[in-house]
Formats: C-alpha cells, structure tokens, sequence
C-alpha cells in the first residue's frame, strides 16, 4: 500500500486532455514540494514535474503540475500516443523521514 | 548530461548479501544527495534509502532498515547499497537517482535515474 494514492489508470483519445490525481497527508505532500515522474516502458523513471509546478528544461509545456492541501495534480494536454507510459508522484514525508511515491498511474492514449 | 551506472546485480540466494554500485560522473557528485530506488517486476516505484552529499546524514525505508546499508566514496563519485539477507520480494531493478539540489542535503526530487541494475533473489 502506498502512501500517496493514484488511480491505477486513466485513458484519453489522441489529442485530448488528461489529469492525474496524488493525494496525500500533511506529513507528506501538505508540507513538501511534490514532482512527477514518466516511466516509459522498459526504461528508468524521468523527472517531469518538480516543486509542484516547474518543468525541467526539455519538457514541454504540454505537461503542468498543481497542488492544493495534501493533493497534487498532474495534467497532460495535446495527447500523443508516445505520451502512453506510467506516472508517478513522489515527495518527501517528514512524519517518515522517508521518500515516497504514489503507487503509480498508466495512461493509455486511446 | 550526469551519467550514472549502476552495477552489482545478479542471482542471490534468500538470506545473502549483495553489493550495488553507483558510478557518477559529469556532476560534482559531493554537493548532492542520492538515493537508491527499487521496482519489482510489473509493480512501482519503491524508494528504498537516501544519502547526504557528505554522507554524514543516511535515511531508509523501515522495510530495509537494519539490513540494508547505503554509502559513498566522495573521491571515486560511487554510491553503493549493501544489501543483507536479502528476501525474495525483494527481487527488483534498483535504480540509483540524483537529488536535484545542489548542496548536498535530501530532498524528495530525483531528477537524474541510472538505468538500473537487477538483483534477483531466489534458491
């Protein structure tokens, strides 16, 4: 059981908009910065989000990050079926002195 | 760009002990934190222990506490995982991951992942 929480799955057709929820405690994302992460299949995890809101150089803007409270969001505009991969948020939780990430969202480009 | 090349994986009886290697290079490794990172087949991301740019500061998951132990040698920029009786549910490949702040101190962002190394641990 994770400690953030992620729907297993979201879908949107080629071209679409999707959001990617990440809820939280106030140990973890209510007092910490929040990032994301895009797994590709068989490849590592890349940063796509960090501080709940900047991208990395190289990340399109397609790609926007929020947090409100102890949830986070991720949305994702302009779909592109090489968008088809599994997210993850992650922070830091000071209750655990521990990382940690949501239990992870794939996303299927329809 | 910041390389990072994970090695030591391979088969490991339940109850043994292996060591992971991280090789840094094109970054000042000393001035930041990292950590290692571990995903079991078909499942997700499992943070599993973090490192302070000195490494006077060392954090872990409660389920590798006390068996595992992360480490570095500042002047060979290698971070290392000793791993100690090791069980089968933690077959995974485990990724080495920089923080992205510089300073050294542990943040929750990685914004550099090797590409991972898989240990497999069965009889």
């Amino acid at each position: 059981q994770s400690v953030l929480t992620q729907p297993p799955s979201v879908s949107a057709a080629p071209g679409q908009k999707v959001t990617i929820s990440c809820s939280g405690s106030s140990s973890n994302i209510g007092n910490n910065y929040v990032s994301w992460y895009q797994q590709l299949p068989g490849t590592a995890p890349k940063l796509l989000i960090y501080d709940n809101n900047k991208r990395p150089s190289g990340i399109p803007d397609r790609f926007s990050g929020s947090k409100s409270g102890t949830s986070a969001t991720l949305g994702i505009t302009g779909l592109q079926t090489g968008d088809e991969a599994d997210y993850y948020c992650g922070t830091w939780d000071t209750s655990l002195t521990a990382g940690v990430f949501g239990g992870g969202t794939k996303l299927t480009v329809l | 760009e910041v390389q990072l090349l994970e090695s030591g994986g391979g088969l490991v009886q339940p109850g043994g002990s292996l060591r992971l290697s991280c090789a840094a290079s094109r970054f000042t490794f000393s001035t930041y934190a990292m950590s290692w990172v571990r995903q079991a087949p078909g499942k997700g991301l499992e943070w599993v222990s973090a490192i302070s740019g000195s490494g006077g500061t060392t954090y872990y998951a409660d389920s590798v506490k006390g068996r595992f132990t992360i480490s570095r040698d500042n002047s060979k920029n290698t971070l290392y995982l000793q791993m100690n009786s090791l069980r089968a549910e933690e077959t995974a490949v485990y990724y080495c991951a920089k923080d992205l702040r510089w300073g050294g101190d542990i943040t929750g962002t990685r914004d550099s992942w090797g590409q991972g190394t898989l240990v497999t641990v069965s009889s």
